[in-house]
């Protein structure tokens, strides 16, 4: 069993609508989540991180954690054509703080 | 600039021969990392250093070596006993205080 699952896509939202990513993380150590945004043919970029359970807001960005469910999502708002990318999740694993386990990522494509 | 850089973008190896990628950082990050990349796949983590003169192998270090002899470098040498090569190589890098990852750019390596 995978670490981290998602969803591979691609998924297709209209311009404006809202985005939903999900990520499930099967070891219950886990402490904290993040989610990267990768462009094709370029490197992950981080662009939320949560720790707690409840939402996280950043922007146009909602992270959203529920540990007594194993998952974490990613809420787009108004979901522009400039995000459409690669979304990696991410978890590190309480007691190995030095390690990472991604998910192999959810196609995004948002249509003009 | 603070950052990760990386070289070369691309590289090209023949069968037989081994190669290094350079991962340079002046965040000041005491741990480093590098990642694997397939198409359409995750990250898969190769070997990752908490602190200077000490690494540790990740989950398919086979085929791979590294070095930690400064804190700002973690060069990754990839051997000809890596059977396939071929990927997108990620560095990253993690303060000790935080909790989050940071990638550098990338490299492109191609077998031929």
């Amino acid at each position: 069993q995978k670490e981290v699952e998602q969803n591979s896509g691609p998924l297709s939202v209209p311009e404006g609508a809202i985005a939903s990513l999900n990520c499930t993380y099967s070891d219950r150590g886990s402490q904290s989540f993040f989610w990267y945004r990768q462009y094709s043919g370029k490197s992950p970029e981080l662009i939320m991180s949560i720790y707690s359970n409840g939402d996280k807001e950043d922007g146009r960005f909602t992270a959203q954690l529920n540990k007594a469910s194993q998952y974490v999502s990613l809420l787009i708002r108004d979901s522009q054509p400039s995000d459409s990318a690669t979304y990696l999740c991410a978890v590190n694993i309480r007691g190995n703080f030095n390690k990472f386990y991604f998910g192999s990522g959810t196609k995004l494509n948002v249509k003009p | 600039d603070g950052g990760i850089t990386q070289s070369p973008k691309y590289l090209f190896r023949k069968e037989g021969q081994n190669v290094t990628l350079s991962c340079e950082q002046n965040l000041n990050h005491d741990a480093m990392y590098w990642y694997r990349q397939d198409p359409g796949q995750g990250l898969r983590l190769i070997y990752y250093s908490q602190i200077v003169n000490d690494f540790q192998k990740g989950d398919i270090a086979e085929g791979y070596s590294v070095s930690r002899e400064k804190k700002e470098s973690f060069p990754l040498t990839v051997t000809s006993a890596q059977k396939n090569p071929t990927a997108f190589y990620l560095c990253a890098s993690r303060s000790a205080s935080g909790n989050e990852q940071f990638f550098g750019p990338g490299t492109r390596l191609t077998v031929l």
